[in-house]
């Protein structure tokens, strides 16, 4: 099972800043990553998949880059809806697996 | 517009077989490429894949879980069904069915809006 690995757990970012996240594989998944935001109790929604290409309706103010083992999405600029948690998703081999999220929090 | 619904029970005691019904609409299972799955996540934890059906009665299971999991659909009715066996308290999560995207990849681009699922004595 190819596990996923998110740093940090929580990110402090002032609203207007730039967010960045990390998700990490220990074997190589290619371009096959998504990625997810949570907001509390509601369901994920997904923003990014083939590590880079936003999902319809995903605003340009997110951006997936990498491949293989090493994953980075970025908000370009933190709105006050973007805060939430976020989830990376390997659909390279089965199962499929999920990180363990980041925290976006307000600083 | 694609919409999936969870049913089923909010409180199971341990031991018991749980069976969650996904409801969906805006498109079918007999269609090429289509799939639903179910993701679970305990309380304040991360997000776990369960299973998969496809349009072809293709199934995939989590390793970990296979023995206890099976996934049907009737898609007469629109539905998929979950059963999980033998549950525990660490069972305990909201279950979630989902849309498998439409680009044909299994990511999920359309989700339920979860059922949490409690068990206890």
């Amino acid at each position: 099972e190819i596990v996923m690995t998110q740093s940090p757990a929580t990110l402090s970012v002032s609203p207007g800043e730039r967010a960045t996240l990390s998700c990490r594989a220990s074997q190589s998944v290619g371009s096959n990553l998504a990625w997810y935001q949570q907001k509390p109790g509601q369901a994920p929604r997904l923003l990014i998949y083939g590590a880079s290409t936003r999902a319809t309706g995903i605003p340009a103010s997110f951006s997936g880059s990498g491949s293989g083992t090493e994953f980075t999405l970025t908000i370009s600029s933190l709105q006050s809806e973007d805060f939430a948690v976020y989830y990376c998703q390997q659909y390279s081999v089965w199962p499929l697996t999920f990180g363990g999220g980041t925290k976006v929090e307000i600083k | 517009q694609i919409t999936l619904k969870e049913s089923g029970p909010t409180l199971v005691k341990p031991t018991q077989t749980l069976t969650l019904t996904c409801t969906f609409s805006g498109f079918s299972l007999t269609t090429s490429g289509v799939a639903v799955g179910w993701i679970r996540q305990p309380p304040g934890k991360a997000l776990e894949w369960l299973t998969l059906i496809y349009w072809d009665d293709d199934e995939r299971y989590s390793p970990s879980l296979k023995s206890r999991l099976t996934i049907t659909k009737d898609t007469s009715k629109n539905q998929v069904v979950l059963t999980m066996t033998n549950m525990d308290p660490v069972d305990t999560a909201t279950y979630y069915c989902a849309h498998r995207g439409t680009m044909r990849l299994n990511v999920f681009d359309i989700w339920g809006q979860g059922t949490l699922v409690t068990v206890s004595s």
